[in-house]
This record gives C-alpha cells, structure tokens and sequence, in this order.
C-alpha cells in the first residue's frame, strides 16, 4: 500500500516551458489534491477535486490546469512556468473532502 | 475568511523537557482541526483531528485538545525523533483546509 505517489521529485524548468506533475493514491479515496507549500506562506491549496469528473479551484489556481484522470490519478499542468512557480508542490487525497487529508512526497520544482 | 496562526515559530527543547505548542484560529463554522507532523524534505503526515470543544486525542507523548478559539498540541518528555514541523489546519463549512505556518520543534538530546 504505497498511499499517494508524486512523480517527478524533482524538476527544473526555464520559464516558459511546460509540464504536467503527477499523482496517484491508491487508498480509494473519493477526494483530490493540489497544494503548493512556499516558505513563509504555508501550505496553499491550488485546486481539487471533490470526487471523480469535478475539479474546483482552491486559493492559487493562476497559472494552473489540473485532470481527474479517473479515481485514483489527478494531474497538475503548467502550461507556461514562471519563476513565481518555483516551489515544493503536494498531492494529498482523503475518503471525502471532510475527512482528514493525506499527502504524497512531494515534488520540487525550479523555474529559472 | 479563515485564518490559523501557530506559536512559537521555532521551540528549541531539551530531551524530556516537555512543552506545548499553539494553534490559534479564527473559522466561520468549525467542521474539524487537524494536526501534522511534517519532516525536512517529506510531505505531512496526519497525525489527529478535533471537532468539538473540550475534545482531547493522545497518541505517544502527544496529547492534541480543542477550545472555541485554539487548539493546543501537548509534548510530554519529548525525544530527538519528535523533532520536525507541526502544522495546524482548520476545516470550515467550506471542506477546505487552511493551514498556519507551522511551529519548528527541535528536541536536544
């Protein structure tokens, strides 16, 4: 039971260009997502996704795309990377979105 | 709109001197607080939830209680292994969490 899983840990990015970060749950969670944690700001949500075929935006969703792939996988896309970008970015999934959250490794990304 | 400020920032203790780190929130409509534990370089990880005032969760050395307007998280003789970040969220009627900058607690041995 390997519980949320991020791909890449890592990535650098020159402005401009873009990417998508992954993630995937195996929890059977119904609820997804996307955070980015910057120091001094905290832990920001970006988007989410309730359940299966919805998403919503979250309190930083400028400059961001997200896909529900199915019920397990909910994607972030960064179609033009910014340096305001750079960040640590975490997928988290929970049973329901009222329910405590849990939250995959991580992914470090640079925008240069 | 919600709002979640933990203290101290930073709380340097030595091994076995226990202390208690702070969670005061404003929320319009508490649905639940929750604390987590978050190493250098990981993601959180969850480690309680509250809902009501007067209600207490104890896991180890930890001991987490909930008033109308904080929560506090309680460290009894604590060990090196507890050092890391402790971050507080709040749920409201909304279902989103709002987190506060996390407490930095590092346990000298």
């Amino acid at each position: 039971n390997a519980g949320v899983t991020q791909t890449p840990k890592f990535q650098v990015l020159k402005t401009g260009q873009s990417m998508t970060l992954q993630c995937a749950q195996d929890m059977n969670h119904n609820s997804m997502y996307w955070y980015r944690q910057d120091p001094g700001m905290g832990l920001r949500l970006i988007y989410y996704s309730a359940s299966e075929g919805t998403t919503d935006k979250g309190e930083v969703p400028n400059g961001y795309n997200v896909s529900r792939l199915n019920k397990r996988e909910f994607s972030l896309r960064l179609e033009s990377a910014a340096p305001s970008q750079t960040s640590v970015y975490f997928c988290a999934s929970s049973e329901a979105t009222h329910y405590e959250q849990y939250f995959g490794p991580g992914t470090r990304l640079t925008v240069t | 709109e919600d709002q979640v400020t933990q203290s101290p920032e930073a709380l340097r203790l030595q091994e076995g001197e226990s202390s208690s780190l702070n969670c005061s929130y404003t929320v319009s409509g508490l649905r639940g607080l929750f604390w987590y534990r978050q190493d250098p370089g990981k993601g959180p990880e969850f480690l309680f939830t509250l809902y009501s005032a007067g209600e207490e969760k104890e896991k180890e050395r930890l001991k987490a209680t909930l008033t109308k307007k904080e929560s506090f998280l309680h460290i009894t003789a604590p060990k090196p292994e507890d050092s890391a970040t402790y971050l507080c969220a709040v749920q409201s009627a909304g279902n989103m969490l709002t987190f506060g900058g996390g407490t930095r607690l590092m346990v000298k041995p």
